[in-house]
This record gives C-alpha cells, structure tokens and sequence, in this order.
C-alpha cells in the first residue's frame, strides 16, 4: 500500500483552466504539505494542514486554494491555471506539527500547463 | 534566500570508490536535520535525523554526522554502487518549526 498517494501524477492542461490534485495518506498522521518543486528544483512548501485546520500558509497566489475534508486527505486546487504554474506538486505528510519529524513524500504530480 | 545550502551541486564518483557532500544550515534556533535520498521520479525518502551536537547515524554504507554550533552535517557514502546515484537533500528545522530544504547534491555513480 502506497503511504501517501496523489493523483494524478500527470497533468496536461490548458491556461485557464480550474484543476484539482488529490492527496491521501494511510499512515494515521495529523499533518498534511503541499510542497512545490521550481524550476531549480528546489523543493518549497506551499501549504501545511494539521488536523484539517492550515497552519502554514507561505506566499502563494491566491489562485491555489488547499481542501482538506478530514486529516487523511489534502487537495490542492488551482484556479485560472497559468504557464508559470507548470511544476511537480508533492503531497507529504508527517505525524505532528512539531519540528523534526519525518515527512513522507508522495510520488508528486506533473502539472504542465501549455 | 536559501539559507539552507548543499554543497557540492552534483558529483560524479566511480563504483567503489567513497564520497561525501555537506549541507549547511543555520546554527541559530537549530532544532532538527534531516537527510533524504530522492531518486529519479520517485518521492524524497527519509534517511536520517539528527537532533544533537555530534550526532551520527549510519544506515548500511551510508552515514551522516552533525555539528550543530558551526550549522553543517556530512553524508558519507562508503564503497559507492550504481544504486546509490541519487539526490541527497537535507531539510533543516528550527525550534518554531520552521523547516527549509536545501537544493540537493546529486549523486551520479558509475560502474
């Protein structure tokens, strides 16, 4: 069983558009991350969900907007969808919110945007 | 700004032979280090963390240490194989629980 899966992993899409990427772990943890790999690959995290409630909100556009229904799943949508916003979107999670803890990655989701 | 920097960028290292590569993170407010392998599209997975000054930890050929006053932990590979070519990356996490990755070192082993 896969930890912590997204989908889908592939993504084509046109600018404009409205799109969604769901996320679920079955590892029983409280907190969920949307992380963005850039262009430099850098990996920067996006959003933070502890408990279905966002406790780390870094500057994104306000075009993405996370859902978290219960504390096994984070999605990610994005609205008015651009060419900058062609990237790989993981999902992660952890158990707590506190420092140091382990993040378990999903396999990321390739969004391109044409 | 990326205050949390991996050095170097890449490296080319050939079957057998050992390597090592250094992350570098601020000292002040240091809670915890991670160090991750990422291999090609797959997901970044957890080898290590170190909370303490002069921490080691080892996990078959591959190791790290920590110095936290000076804000610098190695990753040693000894004996490098094929199946070790991967990206490191280390994430650094301070007490307010701010973390930061660092961009990587990738790691390309050749028989």
């Amino acid at each position: 069983d896969t930890a912590v899966s997204q989908t889908p992993k592939y993504l084509v899409t046109q600018m404009g558009n409205d799109k969604s990427i769901k996320c679920e772990q079955n590892l029983g943890h409280d907190t969920m991350y949307w992380y963005k790999q850039d262009s430099k690959k850098f990996l920067k995290i996006m959003f933070s969900y502890n408990n279905k409630e966002l406790i780390i909100n870094e500057t994104v556009p306000n075009r993405f907007s996370p859902k978290s229904p219960d504390k096994a799943h984070l999605n990610l949508h994005i609205n008015s969808l651009e060419l900058g916003d062609s990237a790989v979107y993981f999902c992660a999670s952890s158990s707590t919110t506190g420092p140091g803890n382990t993040i378990y990655f999903g396999e990321g989701s390739w969004l391109t945007v044409v | 700004i990326l205050n949390v920097e991996q050095s170097p960028q890449s490296l080319h290292v050939q079957e057998g032979d050992s390597t090592n590569f250094t992350c570098s993170f601020p000292s002040s407010n240091f809670y915890a280090l991670h160090w991750y392998r990422w291999e090609t599209a797959k997901s970044p997975e957890a080898l290590f963390v170190m909370t303490l000054n002069g921490d080691e930890k080892k996990k078959g050929r591959i190791s790290a240490t920590l110095n936290t006053k000076e804000g610098y932990s190695y990753l040693y590979i000894k004996g490098s194989q094929p199946e070790d070519s991967a990206t490191y990356l280390c994430e650094s996490s301070d007490s307010w629980g701010k973390l930061q990755f660092g961009a990587g070192t990738q790691v390309v082993v050749t028989p």
